[in-house]
């Protein structure tokens, strides 16, 4: 069962640009992670941002959170070639030591 | 340094084979999970597994087994292999008391023919 979704499937943008990424999941969350592929490896934390907090951020890194809309953006700012990858957006199926369900992605191309 | 790591980079094998994949980490975490992902359909769960001899089926756990006999082994076991089976096959771990973040292996690419 898929909780998150991401949006676009895919964006391709110039260096130096920002990247917005979107995030929406269907039941209520304790908090919401962001995670990155490199192409055919294994995920990397991004980020996790709380139920009861609305923006965080991490270097270039910044994420949004709205439970009444239920979404979340990250966004990269500045962005380089090296930012080239997947995200997914991930939250947890229920409180406590549960599984994480994660989106589909969004696989993001950065052109130098 | 957290580190997950799986027993191939690239595998392939043929249809009816047994096959076993194997993760190991070495950060004492208590829970690993097996996710297959695939272009269009994301990361699914296969299994998982709170703690030694604990497994838990996920959500597409046909023609899948698990073992976990040790803490910092978790193997995927695909009793006899076939073609819808060909996919990157993920690995992953984190603490019980802490389980905001997974820590993923480099995944396998398992080819069925």
């Amino acid at each position: 069962s898929q909780q998150g979704e991401e949006d676009p499937q895919a964006l391709s943008i110039q260096e130096g640009e920002n990247a917005t990424m979107n995030c929406s999941y269907k039941t209520s969350i304790n908090n919401l992670q962001w995670y990155r592929q490199n192409s055919g490896r294994g995920l990397v934390h991004l980020i996790l941002i709380r139920s009861n907090e609305r923006e965080k951020h991490s270097g270039r890194l910044r994420v949004t959170l709205d439970t009444s809309k239920k979404s979340s953006s990250l966004l990269i700012t500045a962005s380089r070639a090296a930012d080239t990858a997947s995200y997914f957006c991930a939250t947890r199926r229920n409180s406590g030591n549960t599984p994480l369900v994660f989106g589909k992605g969004t696989r993001l191309s950065v052109i130098a | 340094d957290v580190k997950v790591t799986q027993s191939s980079r690239y595998l392939v094998k043929r249809t009816g084979e047994k096959v076993f994949l194997e993760c190991v980490q070495d950060m004492d975490h208590e829970n690993m999970f097996w996710y297959r992902q695939d272009p269009g359909l994301g990361l699914r769960l296969i299994y998982f597994s709170y703690d030694v001899k604990m497994k838990e089926k996920g959500d597409i756990p046909e023609g899948y087994s698990v073992s976990r006999e040790k803490k910092e082994r978790f193997s995927l076991i695909l009793e006899s292999a076939s073609t819808n089976q060909t996919s990157m096959y993920l690995c992953a771990s984190n603490f019980r008391d802490r389980v905001y973040e997974q820590y993923f292996g480099p995944g396998t690419r398992l080819t069925v023919t």
